[in-house]
């Protein structure tokens, strides 16, 4: 069966620090890859989307950037965080053009 | 623009009271509905797909329909551990894609209260 991990589970760190959320499936290959955000009351806003090794697509300017440098591995980047960073980030996986979605577990990530 | 709007925003229910969540969409070309649940301090877990009007789903006290315009999510007899936030998303057709990119709403937050 298939299983995807993220972590940490929850993280504070300092305005102007980096950051690195890291997400794995197992038990599939080739999945389409997620990273979203959600905010309180905002609802679920994507912030990135990969198909493949490499291939990364964002859809919205922001601090953040993702590298997929593994077909299972997701990773959430920032080199400077700022206090609007704030939020609860969510990895998803889904197979195909058709289907749901999966999600982790979420990170909350507070920037002090 | 493809869009999906949830209503209410909140509803607090008392154990047992029936209703129902509302999820309306404009999308050219639906792929499929969907609906999940979210509790707090969690990711969204997934409950139903609906891919044709008139289709209903069912699991223990939550019936999931579908109409051309709108999705209902009925809770029948509540109880207080189907408080959550129910997030409806929609799927459309893309030609050419592998994406096959889901639109959420911005939930429904269910609270039932004994």
């Amino acid at each position: 069966s298939q299983t995807i991990h993220q972590w940490p589970a929850t993280l504070v760190q300092p305005v102007g620090s980096p950051l690195s959320l890291e997400c794995t499936v197992e038990g599939t290959s080739n999945p389409n890859l997620y990273w979203y955000r959600q905010a309180a009351g905002r609802g679920l806003q994507l912030l990135f989307y990969s198909v493949g090794i490499g291939q990364i697509s964002s859809e919205v300017p922001q601090n953040l950037s993702a590298s997929r440098p593994q077909d299972r591995q997701f990773i959430l980047s920032s080199k400077k965080l700022l206090l609007s960073d704030s939020g609860f980030y969510l990895c998803a996986w889904s197979r195909g053009g058709s289907g749901g979605y999966t999600f982790g577990s979420g990170t909350r990530l507070t920037v002090v | 623009e493809d869009q999906v709007t949830q209503s209410p925003e909140a509803l607090r229910l008392q154990e047992g009271e029936s209703s129902s969540l509302n999820c309306s969409y404009t999308v050219s070309g639906l792929r499929g509905l969907f609906w999940y649940r979210q509790d707090p301090g969690k990711g969204p877990e997934f409950l139903f797909t609906l891919y044709s009007a008139g289709e209903e789903k069912e699991k223990e006290r939550l019936k999931a329909t579908l109409t051309k315009k709108e999705s209902f999510l009925h809770i029948t007899a509540p109880k207080p551990e189907d408080s959550a936030t129910y997030l409806c998303a929609v799927q459309a057709y893309n030609r050419g894609s592998t994406l096959g990119r889901l639109y959420f709403g911005r939930g429904t937050q269910l609270t039932v209260w004994p």
